[in-house]
């Protein structure tokens, strides 16, 4: 069973402060997301990470993928208010033409503190 | 870009009766397309994989005879919750993977499920 855990659950940060959102799997896989979920609403795909080293930046976001050690990092510069949200990690363990069923991860809870 | 469309977006129901949740892709064909759901506070978990033409595949300790799939064409599945009890209220999302090529299935905007 594919078993994907994110830390930390939880994270209080100062505007302007870095910090990295691990997410850790169990299973072989080279397909992972990250999603950004505000309050009562659906996701929104922030990375899709295909392949060993794939690194990606979206603003003060970044994204990475280590399939050897099944992680994958998002890295959070210099934070503002408006990141606050829950971020969750997701990984497809099928790929190919099989793609989007998802596990996810607990997800961690972002406040962002000025 | 891809569009995939939950009705409704919030529902409030009695115990008993049944409810039916659509999930749309606007601008692509999904013959495959997923349900998940979230209670309050946790995460998603995979329901089933819906199939069109096909019947559902659902995820060890979903209740199949429940929570009823159909997907009956290349653009729609519906997730029906039948004799629904207060603890099926929850945040119900809805994913559809593109039949061309594609990287990432795409989410709905989630139909929020009260069952008073």
């Amino acid at each position: 069973e594919l078993k994907v855990e994110q830390n930390p659950l939880f994270l209080s940060m100062q505007e302007g402060k870095n910090y990295t959102i691990y997410c850790n799997y169990s299973t072989t896989s080279d397909r992972l997301y990250w999603y950004r979920q505000d309050p009562g609403k659906s996701l929104e795909s922030l990375f899709v990470l295909l392949s060993n080293g794939a690194v990606k930046q979206e603003g003060r976001l970044m994204a990475s993928l280590d399939t050897k050690a099944r992680l994958s990092t998002l890295h959070i510069t210099a934070a503002v208010h408006d990141l606050s949200a829950t971020y969750f990690c997701a990984v497809d363990p099928f790929g190919g033409t099989s793609y989007g069923k998802l596990t996810f991860g607990q997800g961690t809870i972002l406040t962002v503190h000025p | 870009g891809a569009v995939v469309s939950q009705h409704p977006s919030r529902v409030i129901c009695k115990s008993g009766t049944s409810v039916k949740i659509e999930c749309r892709s606007l601008d692509f064909q999904a013959t495959t397309m997923f349900w998940y759901r979230q209670f309050p506070k946790q995460s998603l978990m995979l329901m089933a994989t819906s199939n069109e033409g096909s019947k559902a595949t659902y995820e060890q300790g979903v209740e199949k005879d429940k929570f009823l799939i159909n997907h009956a064409s290349l653009t729609l599945s519906t997730l029906t919750v039948t004799s629904a009890h207060p603890e099926d209220s929850s945040f119900y999302i809805c994913s559809a993977r593109a039949d061309r090529g594609g990287t990432e299935a795409f989410f709905g905007q989630g139909t929020r499920l009260t069952v008073v």
